[in-house]
């Protein structure tokens, strides 16, 4: 069966510092991948999604970056943080591009940016 | 504009009645699925019902139904029999057959009262 991993669950972070989460999914071949932030109560908002290795597409223009080195392995990135960098991070994965693929998702990441 | 809408910030609920949470959704795509996903305050996302575009019959997975008016693009969740452990954060979401991304409605906080 499928399934992903993401850490760390919380990070303290200060301003200024670099940033580095990683998910791996396991258990599938060439799935898609995503990065969401959520602010505290609120939606989600994807940050970056990808379809393949090297193939990243950004959703919002900021100070974080993602990549992904290996087919499934994404990894989220940022030089200087920002305290508005602070929030809830989810990594996803769905299969193919069927409208009926669901994502899944990782536990989440908590970080404050203090 | 928005490609999905949730108009209700916040809901109560008793225990053992049905709850609707409303979901608007926007697109010129003829095919797209539909998904609800509940956020427990873990932060785990939880994949509940998934709906097609194409689909003649509304989605019903346990207590959980979505309610599909295609011509008013609406995607309403219905929760019958509300449990204390319905309590978390609802989210609706779209994905459209020529796009790998997944959109995300702000989300609706459901308590249930015992």
């Amino acid at each position: 069966s499928q399934t992903i991993h993401q850490w760390p669950a919380t990070l303290v972070q200060p301003v200024g510092s670099p940033l580095s989460l990683e998910c791996t999914v396991e258990g599938t071949s060439n799935p898609n991948l995503y990065w969401y932030r959520q602010a505290a109560g609120r939606g989600l908002q994807l940050l970056f999604y990808s379809v393949g290795i090297g193939q990243i597409s950004s959703e919002v223009p900021q100070n974080l970056s993602a990549s992904r080195p290996q087919d499934r392995q994404f990894i989220l990135s940022s030089k200087k943080l920002l305290l508005s960098d602070s929030g809830f991070y989810l990594c996803a994965w769905s299969l193919g591009a069927g409208i009926n693929e669901k994502l899944f998702f990782g536990s989440g990441t908590q970080l404050s940016v203090l | 504009a928005q490609k999905i809408t949730q108009t209700q910030p916040g809901m109560f609920v008793q225990e053992k009645e049905a709850v609707t949470l409303d979901c608007t959704y926007d697109t010129s795509d003829p095919s797209y699925g539909l998904f609800w996903y509940k956020q427990p305050s873990s932060g785990e996302m939880i994949f509940l019902i998934y709906q097609g575009s194409y689909d003649q019959q509304n989605a019903t997975e346990g207590r959980y139904s979505l309610n599909f008016q295609k011509a008013r693009k609406s995607a309403n969740l219905v929760i019958s029999a509300s449990q204390l452990g319905d309590s978390a954060m609802y989210f609706c979401a779209m994905r459209e057959v020529n796009f790998n991304k997944f959109y995300f409605g702000s989300g609706t906080k459901l308590n249930v009262k015992p």
